[in-house]
């Protein structure tokens, strides 16, 4: 089993469509939670973070951590074109362990 | 503010030539320094990763080394490179744990003929 499992998708929703994406884990001493984004044939960037459990803003992204169901989400609000991009979680114990990432492409 | 350069971006070289791809951090020091391949719809693999000049960990056996000869310099080698070498590169840079996230460079596109 892997430690961190993520749907690859891909995932199309018209413009304006709420995007959601989400992972599951489960190793229970991962502390940090990321999400990056990863356009076609550039690094990934880091896109939002979190410790704890919860809901975090910004913009038009939430992040939400469940640890007790060691389950993580991210939803994009009035999704863009440029929205259109790979987008991956990660999690931290003392080093970083991803998901093998979700392709979003938002059409026009 | 930190930034980290990574090149060439493409590279096309043929089986058994030898590889090396170089990364540099600025703006920071003592980072921890790392080595990924990413293969289509298989996510981010760790190949190596550095807490200090000198010091290489290697998470998978490979046909890969890397070095550290400088704090912001890390560097990925092949003596002979295999078609399954093939694959995006990419450098990425963190503090202490990396709690707060890594930083990545642009990547290196490999392709081994």
């Amino acid at each position: 089993q892997k430690e961190v499992e993520q749907d690859p998708g891909p995932l199309s929703v018209p413009e304006g469509a709420i995007v959601s994406l989400n992972c599951t884990y489960s190793n229970s001493a991962f502390q940090y939670f990321m999400w990056y984004r990863q356009y076609s044939r550039k690094g990934p960037e880091l896109l939002m973070y979190t410790y704890s459990s919860g809901n975090k803003e910004d913009g038009r992204f939430t992040a939400q951590v469940d640890k007790s169901s060691k389950y993580i989400s991210l939803f994009i609000r009035d999704s863009q074109p440029s929205d259109s991009a790979t987008y991956l979680c990660a999690m931290s114990d003392y080093k970083l362990s991803f998901g093998a990432g979700t392709t979003v492409t938002v059409r026009a | 503010s930190q930034t980290i350069h990574q090149w060439p971006a493409t590279l096309v070289q043929p089986v058994g030539s030898p590889l090396s791809l170089e990364c540099t951090v600025e703006g920071t020091s003592n980072p921890n320094l790392y080595w990924y391949r990413q293969a289509a719809g298989r996510g981010l693999q760790l190949l190596f990763y550095s807490v200090g000049i000198g010091q290489i960990s290697s998470e998978v056996p490979q046909n890969l080394s890397a070095s550290r000869p400088q704090d912001r310099q890390f560097i990925l080698s092949s003596k002979k490179l295999l078609l399954s070498d093939s694959g995006f590169y990419l450098c990425a840079w963190s503090r202490g744990d990396g709690g707060a996230g890594y930083t990545f460079g642009s990547g290196t596109r490999l392709t081994v003929v």
